[in-house]
């Protein structure tokens, strides 16, 4: 069974910085890409970016380039989400997810952006 | 960017009848080589993550009830509910993994009328 678990909550002030990690299971991590998913309070999903684990090589939606670094460490199958610079808008839970036959879901980490 | 529209924003449908939600990408999502639609949907409940329902648009995920089908295919698609039941009250999301940015619909809310 595909498994996903994410790191807890976190609460950070305007401009700092939060590192979300990913610990998979179940399956073979550099065998599907790692996506990370952003959900604002009673919004929609929003897709932000991916990790190819094989050869650990990212992509991000443009609104995130330069703010968002995601990464994955193979010796411990987990994926890590970096976020920047962070304002009241980052405030969110955010999910890692592989997408298709091998879908499964993180169980989301809420990070909450305040002073 | 793809943009994903799905139809209705929400309905309320009467337990044991059919749920119909219409997803439509502004490109297709058909990759010729494979004939494979890149397309999925997805179930999310209040305070859940989503759960995968249905990938390559109309392969359910092991352990997803055969009451959840997935059909279409180019820009066009649908998941159907065939029989209604308590537990499917839900927000339901389509995305397109065709290509970055792997873009999603706004989401349909399914209660019971």
């Amino acid at each position: 069974e595909v498994q996903l678990v994410q790191s807890g909550a976190e609460v950070k002030e305007p401009g700092a910085t939060v590192k979300i990690s990913c610990k998979v299971s179940g399956y073979t991590f550099t065998d599907s890409y790692l996506h990370w998913v952003k959900q604002a309070p009673e919004k929609g999903l929003e897709w932000m970016g991916l990790v190819d684990p094989e050869d650990g090589k990212p992509e991000y939606a443009e609104k995130f380039q330069g703010r968002a670094s995601i990464s994955a460490d193979t010796s411990t199958d987990t994926a890590y989400m970096e976020l920047t610079s962070l304002t009241s808008d980052d405030t969110a839970i955010y999910y890692c997810a592989v997408i298709g036959a091998t879908a499964g879901w993180g169980q989301g980490t809420l990070v909450t952006v305040s002073s | 960017d793809i943009v994903m529209t799905q139809s209705p924003d929400s309905l309320a449908v009467s337990l044991g009848e059919r749920a119909t939600i219409n997803c439509k990408s502004s490109q297709s999502v058909l990759y010729s080589p494979n004939n494979e639609n890149y397309l999925a949907w997805y179930q999310q409940k209040p305070g859940q993550p989503p759960k995968p329902l249905i990938y390559w648009a109309s392969i359910r995920k092991s352990g997803v009830p055969d009451r959840f089908s997935g059909s279409g295919s180019g820009t066009d698609f649908t998941l159907t509910i065939s029989s209604l039941q308590a537990e499917d009250v839900a927000v339901y999301y389509c995305q397109q993994y065709h290509e970055t940015p792997f873009t999603f619909g706004p989401g349909t809310k399914v209660d019971i009328k």
